[in-house]
Formats: C-alpha cells, sequence, structure tokens
C-alpha cells in the first residue's frame, strides 16, 4: 500500500515560516490534501488539492506538490497555528491514507 | 450550514460490535459522500471507510475489511458505522467526516469515543 512520510515534529519562531513536508513515491502524480489538527478537536482541512484553501483558510496556508515531496507552507506563523498537521492522499479504489502526523510547535 | 451530529461515546467489551451515527444536515445529503476516520489515543489519523449515500456502495480500508460495514438512511440523513470484533486496540475517537474537493474531509463530525475494555 502508498506510505506517507512526515517528520514527527517542526519547531518555528512566531512571525517566521513553517514548512511541513510529506513524502511519498511519485505523490506529484496525486491530489494532496492537508489538515490541521489542534487538541481535543476534529481536523481542519487546511489545503486541498495540493494548493487550493477551503474558504475560511487564511492565505497564510499555502501548498505545493512535486516529484516525491509535498510541502505545507506556513507564513508568518502565529501561536495559533501550533497543532498537528497531516497530509492525504487518494490511493486507488477509493482507498484514502494519511501520513503519520507532524507536530508544529511555535517557540 | 453543514453540520454533522454524533451520537455519544460508548464502552464496549471485547469482541462485542459498536455502531456509531452521523446526522447530517445543512445540505443535500445525498451528493456528498461520507468518510469515517479514527484516532486512537495519543496516535495519528486512519482512514476507514466511505460511503456514497446515493447508491450506498462503500469502500473500506484493508485493515478493517470484514469488520467495518457502513450504511446510510436517507429518509433521516443518516450514516452509520458499526466495527464488529473489537479489540483493545480499537479504542478511538471515531469521526465522519464529508467530502469536499477531491475527496478531501472538508466538514467534520465532533467525534464519538470509544473505549473498548473488560
Amino acid at each position: 500500500s502508498y506510505v506517507l512520510t512526515q517528520s514527527p515534529s517542526v519547531s518555528v519562531a512566531p512571525g517566521q515560516t513553517a514548512r511541513i513536508t510529506c513524502g511519498g513515491n511519485n505523490i506529484a502524480s496525486k491530489s494532496v490534501h492537508w489538515y490541521q489538527q489542534r487538541p481535543g478537536q476534529a481536523p481542519v482541512l487546511v489545503v486541498y488539492d495540493d494548493s487550493d484553501r477551503p474558504s475560511g483558510i487564511p492565505e497564510r496556508f499555502s501548498g505545493s506538490n512535486s516529484a516525491n515531496t509535498a510541502t505545507l507552507t506556513i507564513s508568518r506563523v502565529e501561536a495559533g497555528d501550533e497543532a498537528d498537521y497531516y497530509c492525504q492522499v487518494w490511493n486507488s479504489s477509493r482507498v484514502w491514507v494519511f501520513g503519520g502526523g507532524t507536530k508544529l510547535t511555535v517557540l | 450550514q453543514v453540520q454533522l451530529v454524533q451520537s455519544g461515546a460508548e464502552v464496549k467489551k471485547p469482541g462485542a460490535s459498536v455502531k456509531v451515527s452521523c446526522k447530517a444536515s445543512g445540505y443535500s445529503f445525498s451528493n456528498y459522500y461520507m468518510h469515517w476516520v479514527r484516532q486512537a489515543p495519543g496516535q495519528g489519523l486512519e482512514w476507514m471507510g466511505i460511503i456514497n449515500p446515493s447508491g450506498g456502495s462503500t469502500s473500506y480500508a484493508q485493515q478493517f475489511q470484514g469488520r467495518v460495514t457502513l450504511t446510510r438512511d436517507t429518509s433521516t440523513n443518516t450514516v452509520y458505522m458499526e466495527l464488529s470484533s473489537l479489540r483493545f486496540e480499537d479504542t478511538a475517537v471515531y469521526y465522519c467526516a464529508r467530502n469536499y474537493g477531491s475527496g478531501s474531509q472538508g466538514y467534520w463530525g465532533q467525534g464519538t469515543l470509544v473505549i473498548v475494555s473488560s
């Protein structure tokens, strides 16, 4: 089955840029979705289809996808961005796969 | 506005089954697929399966094949997730989530905690 690999943790100071990566074999051929999950809350979709944002998601959140790595970029990081972030792709036969998640710490 | 309201927490014994409901409102129920995702304590998200509320067709993650059944009731705009032969490791929060763009999950229920304990 298809495997998505995320770094366990990323740390960034407020106001800086956070980059969270998601690795997968030829992931550029797939549409990647990204979710934010704050402690005790349900996940929130922040980027879909590699780089589109649902309504209500700040422009600070952006995505890209190339070769074997997809990236979620959070610009001008705020304390409220501290959360777990998960990538996801549709594998095949209507089966979806999540990455293991990355904990973003705002220093 | 889109709302997904799930049933309350459950405590089950190993070997039993659990059925979690997810009542949808604020949109045309039959037009959007519904996913189920679970999260064990301190762990990541795990996709379980998907149902097409229109025709009832389903697809399941391989690790749940034979143990999970997704159904829907179009008269009440409700989808159900039943998990059988429960094990201790099935203790988790179970979420329903409505399809958004390109199969993403854009709207989520509040989650239902299922505890498997003897």
